[in-house]
């Protein structure tokens, strides 16, 4: 049973780096059709996709976001890694890990999520 | 603000049936599946139904997908008090900017 697991700090400042890793147990994020995923929920509001790394390593990230966000992956690890710069409080949230499966990537394996608070 | 739309609230007693739609455009739903989560309090979202009507599993019967045109529903038949949830419909949306999977604005069903 695969299993996500997020790690990172949970404040940032403002104008900084939001740096988050997700550790996969269970299964190799380089094997597979699977779709390596970060999701983010603003507390009390809905789900944000950020982006996804494929298990070949090509990634795709959301348009609204793509001009701040990488994400990365150390294989050797089994880990995938999300990179938001310039924060704001807008972007105090719980972020999630979670595998996307196939084509049309239902999420089917999701981290309990870690809260990130942007504030000074 | 997302493009795919959903009632904030459902409601309905024990055993009754609730259904949930989701209303979206050529670009998401009327070009792409739909899977559905359900997120209960505190937890994260898990998987309920994925390619519009599939269930994966461990997940009950009591809960079915469809789609048509470009609106998508979840159907809760039987409903109990554990289904006491959100619930978010979910599609890729393939915008001038590149795919983008958006949810939908999500539904928080009660147990009266």
């Amino acid at each position: 049973q695969v299993q996500l697991q997020e790690s990172g700090p949970g404040l940032v400042k403002p104008s900084q780096t939001l740096s988050l890793t997700c550790s996969v147990s269970g299964g190799s994020i380089s094997g597979g059709d699977y779709y390596w995923t970060w999701i983010r929920q603003p507390p009390g509001k809905g789900l944000e996709w950020i982006g996804y790394i494929y298990y070949s390593g090509s990634t795709s990230y959301s348009p609204s976001l793509k001009s701040r966000v990488t994400i990365s992956r150390d294989t050797s690890k089994n880990q995938f890694s999300l990179r938001l710069n310039s924060v704001t409080a807008a972007d105090t949230a719980v972020y999630y890990c979670a595998r996307g499966l196939g084509s049309s990537s239902p999420l089917d394996r999701w981290g309990q999520g870690t809260l990130v608070t942007v504030s000074s | 603000q997302s493009v795919l739309t959903q009632p904030p609230s459902a409601s309905g007693t024990p055993g009754q049936r609730v259904t949930i739609f989701c209303s979206g455009s050529s670009s998401n739903i009327g070009g792409n599946t739909v899977n559905w989560y359900q997120q209960l309090p505190g937890t994260a979202p898990k998987l309920l139904i994925y390619t519009n009507n599939k269930r994966p599993s461990g997940v009950p019967d009591r809960f079915s997908g469809s789609k048509s045109g470009t609106s998508a529903s979840l159907a809760i038949s039987g409903l109990q008090s554990e289904d006491e949830a959100d619930y978010y419909c979910a599609a890729w949306d393939d915008t001038l900017n590149g795919p983008d999977y958006v949810f939908g604005t999500g539904t928080k069903v009660t147990v009266l």
